[in-house]
């Protein structure tokens, strides 16, 4: 299958509780972004990978952490689940970090914390 | 700060043509990017701004001025399926897109 993958497709968590959403891309891009996006607002950046073994912080990364330990994966870990988690949660990839690179989507992960 | 802005809602017929523009005010700029979300979907593709004029791609164009910090994105021949959320975003100096938060686009038979 080309293109990206998200597991779960949803999940309700309880907060305090530790979840890893995960993202698999089959495109070999080097550069990798994990995105919420809550009603009213825009995509907002968490975390990028701009080639295995790097990481970035984005725009709102407090109480999300990332690796990318090879190409192909790019895990979102929640530490200590919060409310203000909820929120639909994209990754994306492209084949570099640079301007002209498109950014493909995944199919999302929509996550309730209660 | 950094700040996107464009219309939340929008309605057209179908058959017509519509315009949906976008304002920016980023650190840097490199390049402008139109997405369309249908409910419940990801982001897919439409179009890329990095020089002043407009890029035209079947139905849809899209129109950018670095001066004024606007864009547009026309969508001509509009059909039922076009009915979508559309997305403007600017890639900032650090290479990051910023994001406005979307037209939904309504489309009436």
């Amino acid at each position: 299958i080309a293109g990206i993958t998200q597991a779960p497709t949803s999940q309700i968590l309880a907060a305090g509780r530790r979840m890893t959403l995960r993202c698999t891309q089959d495109m070999r891009h080097n550069a990798m972004y994990w995105y919420r996006q809550d009603l009213g607002l825009g995509l907002r950046l968490i975390h990028y990978s701009n080639t295995a073994g790097t990481t970035g912080k984005g725009e709102v990364p407090d109480g999300y952490s990332v690796s990318r330990a090879n190409t192909d994966d790019f895990p979102l870990t929640l530490a200590s689940a919060v409310p203000s988690q909820t929120s639909v949660y994209f990754c994306a990839s492209s084949r570099t970090s640079a301007s002209t690179d498109t950014q493909y989507f995944g199919p999302g992960t929509r996550l309730t914390v209660l | 700060g950094q700040n996107i802005d464009q219309p939340t809602e929008m309605t057209a017929t179908e058959g017509a043509i519509v315009q949906i523009n976008c304002t920016y005010q980023t650190s840097g700029f490199n390049g402008l990017f139109w997405y369309q979300q249908h409910a419940g979907e990801a982001p897919t593709f439409l179009s890329y701004n990095v020089l002043d004029g407009l890029e035209e791609k079947g139905r849809f164009s899209s129109f950018l001025s670095r001066s004024k910090g606007y864009s547009y994105l026309l969508l001509k021949e509009l059909q039922m399926k076009d009915s979508a959320s559309y997305l403007c975003a600017v890639m900032d100096s650090n290479y990051q897109l910023i994001w406005g938060a979307g037209t939904k686009l309504i489309i009436k038979p």
